[in-house]
């Protein structure tokens, strides 16, 4: 079955740090994914997707993606993290074929410490 | 630009209670679609709409949850009776296309306690 993974529950960052929290596919095809971040009390909130052309993807907050196709990741990226970058964060991606559901991975909590 | 609304916030009720939650997409989306969030079981997708009509509910858990969509610009979940095991986040998002590349914008979503 087409799946995304994210191997940890957790990661923990000192502020200033660069943070990567990490997203593996399986995925036939050419797949589409996607990264959402979700404060607490809050929906979800779309950061980036990729779909096609350049590898490395620009989003909101100064997150950035990369996508491996050799090794099936798209993990997600900033260069230094803020204290506000603290929250649960979902890779995704969509079904495609006869299917037009978003399937979202078990979600990662970033904690950035001051 | 408005977002996603959804009502209630949170929605505390006792069991066998019939429970609606309604839902208002961005003007011009669409596509609705209607989740859950647990702490179990992360988040599940529970049904979809396109063009008003219902695409897929192959999430709907049973018989007593159902969804509506009577025109674009509004949507409702139904729980009769509720259950217990029905406490959940509800939320409902809406994106301007069907599938692929149209990411989905979603609600800030009802809280809901089946007491």
């Amino acid at each position: 079955a087409q799946s995304v993974a994210q191997p940890e529950d957790q990661v923990n960052v000192a502020e200033g740090n660069p943070l990567t929290v990490k997203c593996t596919y399986s995925v036939s095809g050419n797949p589409y994914l996607f990264w959402y971040v979700q404060y607490p009390n809050r929906g979800l909130q779309f950061l980036l997707k990729y779909i096609t052309g350049d590898n490395l993807v620009k989003g909101s907050y100064g997150f950035e993606a990369e996508f491996n196709k050799s090794q099936t990741s798209f993990h997600l990226k900033k260069p230094s993290a803020l204290v506000s970058d603290s929250a649960l964060y979902f890779c995704a991606f969509y079904g495609g074929g006869a299917t037009n559901k978003l399937i979202f991975g078990t979600g990662t909590l970033l904690a950035v410490q001051p | 630009d408005a977002g996603v609304i959804q009502s209630p916030r949170h929605e505390v009720t006792e069991m066998g209670q019939e429970v609606t939650l309604r839902c208002k997409p961005i003007s011009g989306h669409n596509s609705l679609f209607w989740y859950r969030q647990t702490m179990m079981r992360g988040l599940e997708l529970l049904i979809y709409f396109n063009n008003n009509v219902p695409i897929d509910d192959s999430g709907m858990p049973e018989d007593r949850f159902s969804a509506k969509m009577p025109n674009a610009s509004f949507s409702t979940l139904k729980i009769q009776p509720s259950e217990p095991r029905d406490s959940a986040v509800y939320f409902c998002a809406s994106s301007l296309g069907a599938g692929g590349g149209w990411p989905q914008h979603f609600g800030d979503g009802t809280r809901l306690s089946i007491l």
